[in-house]
């Protein structure tokens, strides 16, 4: 069975980091691309970042870019956004999500984490 | 920037048939796929590609397209299908991009 689990979510004031994590089982995950999704509260989807399976592509919305940075562990399972300099819009239950294979589509999601910024 | 519009509120009524529409450029260009979110959930890719369902998705959705408008059909709708339904497509620097999302009502 496919899971997703982040963590590391919390309350953290503004211009403060946190770093979120996503652990997953049951597939191969070095051989799919990653994304977080965010969602805040009462609002829509919003895609935040990608990253290929080998980490050689990444990208940004320009919401988050030179803020956030996207990386993944593929010997751990696990795939991380390291979130600098937030700011309240950025509060929100953050998902990690699994490319489908083959299209553009998100297949598998995680249950979410919630970042609330504010003083 | 690009972006994907829906109609914010839909309802049918119990076993008939809703149609959610999705409209903008990147639809000429990519597929949509569309996501299923109950309350407090994670949401759920229940259309990809052409007209593809993952397993444990019933066959009552479906998917077209035509121009720039993509439609995710809900042929004999349940109670459960209550949710937030969103399309997902790219944006003009091929990044993906969500629609503003439709509520369905099943009355």
């Amino acid at each position: 069975e496919v899971q997703l689990v982040e963590s590391g979510g919390g309350l953290v004031k503004p211009g403060g980091s946190l770093r979120l994590s996503c652990a997953v089982s049951g597939f191969t995950f070095s051989s799919y691309s990653m994304n977080w999704v965010r969602q805040a509260p009462g609002k829509g989807l919003e895609w935040v970042s990608s990253i290929s399976s080998s980490s050689y592509y990444i990208y940004y919305a320009d919401s988050v870019k030179g803020r956030f940075t996207i990386s993944r562990d593929n010997a751990k399972n696990s795939l991380y956004l390291q979130m600098n300099s937030l700011r309240a819009e950025d509060t929100a239950v953050y998902y990690c999500a699994r490319d489908s294979a083959g299209s553009t589509a998100f297949d598998s999601w995680g249950q979410g984490t919630l970042v609330t910024v504010s003083s | 920037s690009s972006e994907l519009t829906q109609d914010p509120d839909v309802s049918v009524a119990l076993g008939q048939t809703v149609r959610i529409t999705c409209q903008g450029d990147s639809l000429r260009s990519y597929y949509a796929s569309w996501y299923q979110q109950k309350p407090g959930q994670a949401p759920v890719l229940v259309i990809y590609g052409k007209n593809n369902r993952p397993s444990g998705i019933p066959d009552r959705f479906s998917g077209s397209s035509s121009g720039n408008t993509a439609s995710l059909t809900i042929t004999g709708a349940q109670a459960e299908d209550e949710a937030d339904y969103y399309c997902n497509s790219r944006d003009s620097s091929e990044n993906p991009l969500f629609g503003t999302g439709t509520t369905v009502t099943v009355l």
